[in-house]
């Protein structure tokens, strides 16, 4: 069984620029959500998507974008990068609707880094 | 807004000793509680649970407690182990909406 895979695994980015972080769910799971963990704080939830579509968002700014394909993987896209984005970028990915929290499995993060 | 705040950010005990890690909420409508491990590197790791229907939950050395009156959810580790050294987050859930606290970071020393 595939865990969840991030990449890539370190990424720097300077102002204004835009970046996509790829995630690839455990084999099986069919949701997808995305965490932005800031240094010294918990993961703050950006969005999750189910079977391709956007299934709830966290408190960010249009500049968050994803998506999800039809294998289940998922992407997550941010434009005009400011320096307040640098964190380390989680995916978690599950089986079915809703944040099924105790069968979530966490990737191993992207650090991007906004110069 | 802190929702879930975890006020201690580093604690360190000794090997075979009780780990107590402690969590506080401000939202009631909070129904799931949750607490993660993270080793570093490694995303969290789901540990143990606890809906708010209940006031207790043990998984082997693990045993969550919840206090609703006070908004307070503690994590006992019964006996430490050095593999416990980690960060750990507690989490709080309402309807499709999850908070973290910021960690503490757990040291057991041999």
């Amino acid at each position: 069984e595939t865990g969840v895979t991030q990449s890539p695994t370190h990424l720097i980015k300077t102002r204004g620029q835009q970046v996509t972080l790829r995630c690839s769910s455990q084999s099986g799971h069919n949701t997808v959500s995305w965490y932005q963990q800031a240094l010294g704080q918990g993961p703050q939830f950006i969005f999750q998507y189910y079977r391709e579509e956007e299934n709830g968002r966290g408190n960010f700014p249009p500049r968050f974008s994803g998506l999800q394909f039809p294998n289940y993987s998922s992407e997550l896209n941010v434009n005009a990068l400011e320096l307040d984005d640098s964190a380390l970028y989680l995916c978690a990915s599950s089986l079915g609707l809703g944040q099924v929290y105790n069968e979530q499995f966490f990737g191993p993060g992207t650090r991007l880094t906004v110069l | 807004d802190q929702q879930v705040k975890q006020n201690s950010p580093s604690l360190s005990v000794q090997e075979g000793r009780i780990s107590i890690l402690n969590c506080d909420y401000t939202n009631s409508m909070f129904d799931y509680f949750l607490w993660y491990k993270k080793y570093p590197a490694e995303g969290p790791t789901f540990l143990i649970s606890i809906s708010s229907i209940k006031d207790k939950n043990e998984d082997g050395r693990f045993t969550v407690f919840l206090n609703k009156s006070a908004k307070h959810l503690s994590l006992h580790i019964v006996p430490s182990q050095p593999g416990d050294s980690a960060v750990y987050f507690c989490a709080a859930s309402y309807n499709n909406d999850m908070r973290f606290g910021a960690g503490t970071r757990l040291t057991v020393k041999p």
